[in-house]
C-alpha cells in the first residue's frame, strides 16, 4: 500500500520553515525519506525506526510516530539547496530491514530567494 | 569511494527489442534493489536481489521482465520484447549486507521505447 504524502507542493522563501508528512495505512517497521532533484537519483537523507525515533541531519529532522503510522520531515530555515523532490519509502510489519521500499508520490519543495 | 554505477545512463529501444540495464553496486554492498520511476510518480519497487539470489521480485511485471545479480560482474535487469509503456527512468540501489536497510541510489537509465 502506497503512502500518502502531504502536501503534494510547497513554496517557502528562504529561511522559512516546512513540515512534510507521511502516512501509511498499515503498521510501519521504518521509514526511509529521500530527496531528489530534477533528473538526478534520489539521494539518502534518513531512516528511523519503528520505536519512535527522532532523527536530525544539519537543519532537517524527522520523527516517526508508530501508533499513528506516520512520519514527518521538518526544514528549519529552508535554504535555496533544499528545493526538490521529497519522498518517503516504507517498509511494513516486522521488516528486519532491508526489503524493497515503497514510495509515496513525493512533496515538491521550492525555495525561493 | 565510487557510489552506485548506472548503465547506459540513456537507453532508446524500437518496441520489440530487448533492454538490458546494468548495475554496479557500491564496493562492500552485496544487496541490490530495481525501482522504476514514471514521469511526476513515486519510485515503485521492482525487485531484490543479493548475490545469486532473488530475495522479492513481487513488484516484477510476471512477463518480459527479468534480472539477476550474478556471483561476478553488475546486476542486470532484462525487459524483452519492449513497448511504449516501458519508458521510464530505472534506478537501481544499493545497501550493505547486515544493514538497517539504507539504501543508496545510481543516477538511473533512462529508456525511451520509440
Amino acid at each position: 500500500q502506497q503512502p500518502v504524502q502531504s502536501p503534494q507542493a510547497v513554496i517557502l522563501r528562504e529561511g522559512e520553515d516546512a513540515v512534510i508528512n507521511c502516512s501509511s495505512s498499515k503498521a510501519l517497521y521504518s521509514v526511509h525519506w529521500y530527496r531528489q532533484k530534477h533528473g538526478e537519483a534520489p539521494v539518502f537523507l534518513m531512516i528511523l525506526l519503528k520505536g519512535g525515533e527522532q532523527k536530525g541531519h544539519e537543519k532537517i529532522s524527522a520523527s516517526f510516530n508508530e501508533k499513528k503510522q506516520q512520519s514527518s520531515l521538518y526544514l528549519t530555515a529552508s535554504q535555496l539547496s533544499y528545493s526538490g523532490t521529497y519522498f518517503c519509502g516504507t517498509e511494513i510489519g516486522s521488516g528486519g530491514g532491508a526489503d524493497g521500499l515503497t514510495f509515496g508520490k513525493g512533496t515538491h519543495l521550492i525555495i525561493q530567494p | 569511494n565510487a557510489g552506485v554505477m548506472q548503465n547506459p545512463r540513456h537507453l532508446v529501444r524500437r518496441r520489440g527489442q530487448e533492454a538490458r540495464l546494468r548495475c554496479s553496486p557500491m564496493k562492500g554492498h552485496s544487496h541490490v534493489y530495481w525501482y522504476r520511476q514514471l514521469p511526476e510518480e513515486g519510485l515503485k519497487f521492482m525487485v531484490y536481489l543479493q548475490k545469486e539470489n532473488i530475495i522479492d521480485e513481487s513488484g516484477m511485471p510476471k512477463e518480459r521482465f527479468s534480472a539477476e545479480f550474478p556471483k561476478e560482474g553488475p546486476s542486470i535487469l532484462r525487459i524483452q520484447q519492449v513497448v511504449r509503456g516501458d519508458s521510464a527512468a530505472y534506478f537501481c540501489a544499493s545497501s550493505p549486507a547486515g544493514s538497517r536497510g539504507e539504501q543508496y541510489f545510481g543516477p538511473g537509465t533512462r529508456l525511451t521505447v520509440t
